[in-house]
């Protein structure tokens, strides 16, 4: 059973630029969420995706978009990169409740994409 | 709003020594809380989580924590420190089971031969 799958591993781009980063949940979950990780720090909750609509959003300005496709796979998108957009953009899937289990927000991380921005 | 704040941005123990890394949280409901592990160049990994069904959490490699509502903590220990104890950990806050979740800022441990 593969986790989450993130991809690419390291990426760098220049001021002005915009990327696209992309996350595969774990088999049977239905929910992203996408953080970000400056060096040092926390990761700081960027937004999350349920059923192909974005549910809940950080502290984050309009550069950042996302989209969730029907396989619940999903996108993050940054446009006009700044220096400081530069760290680690992390995904994590989750599955809230299925059944007569309930799962308590148990986030399963994804290995990262490390973004440079120069 | 709900915060999480880490006491000791680094904490070094030698081998065998106890573990004892804090986390006081800021909650206005009755919170779930999570610690995980980061190790270097590498994801999170949940090591424990607290959902109200025991304020005791015992985790995976030996951690557990204790919820203390009365405190507002949720401190994670493990008896005895192993030389692949040393990473990144980090506690974390949701306010329901579907909610986003706030991180701490972290605490590096080092383990010391």
């Amino acid at each position: 059973d593969a986790g989450v799958t993130q991809s690419p591993t390291h990426l760098i781009k220049t001021r002005g630029q915009q990327v696209t980063l992309r996350c595969s949940p774990k088999s049977g979950h239905d929910t992203v969420s996408w953080y970000q990780q400056a060096l040092g720090q926390g990761p700081q909750f960027i937004f999350q995706y349920y059923e192909e609509e974005e549910r809940q959003r950080g502290n984050f300005p309009d550069r950042f978009s996302g989209h969730q496709f029907p396989n619940y796979s999903s996108e993050l998108n940054v446009n006009a990169l700044l220096l400081g957009d530069s760290a680690l953009y992390l995904c994590a899937s989750s599955l809230i409740f299925s059944g007569n289990r309930a799962y308590y927000n148990e986030q399963f991380f994804g290995p990262g994409t490390r973004l440079t921005v120069l | 709003a709900q915060s999480v704040t880490q006491l000791g941005s680094h904490v070094s123990v030698s081998e065998g020594a106890l573990v004892l890394l804090r986390c006081n949280y800021s909650s206005s409901v009755p919170p779930y809380l999570f610690w995980y592990v980061q190790y270097p160049n590498q994801g999170l990994q949940l090591l424990l989580k607290y959902t109200s069904a025991a304020t005791l959490v015992k985790g995976i490699n030996g951690f557990e924590a204790e919820f203390k509502k009365s405190e507002t903590s949720f401190h994670l220990t493990k008896p005895s420190a192993h030389m692949s104890d040393a990473a990144e950990y980090f506690c974390a806050v949701s306010e329901t089971s579907y909610d986003k979740v706030i991180f701490g800022p972290g605490t590096s441990l080092s383990v010391i031969p």
